[in-house]
């Protein structure tokens, strides 16, 4: 039972447009949320994150939003560059006597195109 | 300098055989852990140590035992390798435990069981 869902397997976009990628998550109890990006044979690395008490976060180019009551969150990455070509991950926590652990989505394959 | 590395790259091994991971960060964390990307390309968390204790082991096989020595390595031990045991394992650690600060990712070590 997946409590962290990225739908879409695949994106691709031209570059300079916008890319969209969304992630929902079933978990109430999550209240706070990130996004990895993931080159071939390299490990995830930290994008940008916000917490549930947010509804927007921005950093550069790339803006997630959170809609609580949808449970979804979204990563706009504007403009779109051909090096943003990646995987990216949805992850969650929430907070519990063991430490936040975090649940990751099966990520999305964004292709962007000169 | 590499933050997180991972060795080996890559390991082939037989069902039925032992072998060892290893993953040490020179980042000065304080909190390890352990991923398995399965083919679905899902990420998800098998151990976390803080401080070398043991704090989150997910319902994982007793074949898999993560040693931490110090604070800066994780190892992951498996015996009895099965098929199922295919699979990408990245290590990560962050500077205090679960998910409210960014993990930081070794490139993985693909497991491959013939």
């Amino acid at each position: 039972d997946q409590q962290v869902k990225q739908n879409s397997p695949s994106l691709s976009v031209q570059e300079g447009r916008i890319s969209i990628l969304n992630c929902d998550y079933t978990n109430s109890m999550f209240d706070y949320f990130l996004w990895y990006k993931k080159y071939p044979a390299e490990g995830p690395t930290f994008l940008i994150s916000i917490s549930s008490i947010k509804d927007k976060n921005e950093d550069g180019r790339f803006t997630v939003f959170l809609n609580k009551s949808a449970k979804h969150l979204s990563l706009h990455i504007v403009p779109s560059q051909p090096g943003d070509s990646a995987v990216y991950f949805c992850a969650a926590s929430v907070r519990n006597n063991a430490g936040n652990m975090l649940t990751f989505g099966g990520g999305t394959r964004l292709m962007v195109k000169p | 300098d590499t933050a997180v590395s991972q060795t080996p790259k890559y390991l082939v091994t037989q069902m039925g055989n032992d072998k060892s991971i290893k993953c040490e960060q020179n980042l000065g964390h304080d909190t390890m852990y352990w991923y398995k990307q399965d083919s679905k390309k899902f990420l998800k968390i098998m151990f976390s140590y803080n401080n070398k204790e043991l704090i989150i082991n997910e319902t994982v096989p007793n074949r898999f035992s993560p040693k931490s020595p110090d604070k800066a390595h994780l190892n992951l031990h498996i015996n009895s390798l099965e098929l199922g045991d295919s699979a990408v394992y990245f290590c990560a650690s962050s500077q205090v435990p679960g998910g409210r600060q960014p993990q930081h990712f070794g490139d993985g070590t693909r497991l491959s069981i013939l």
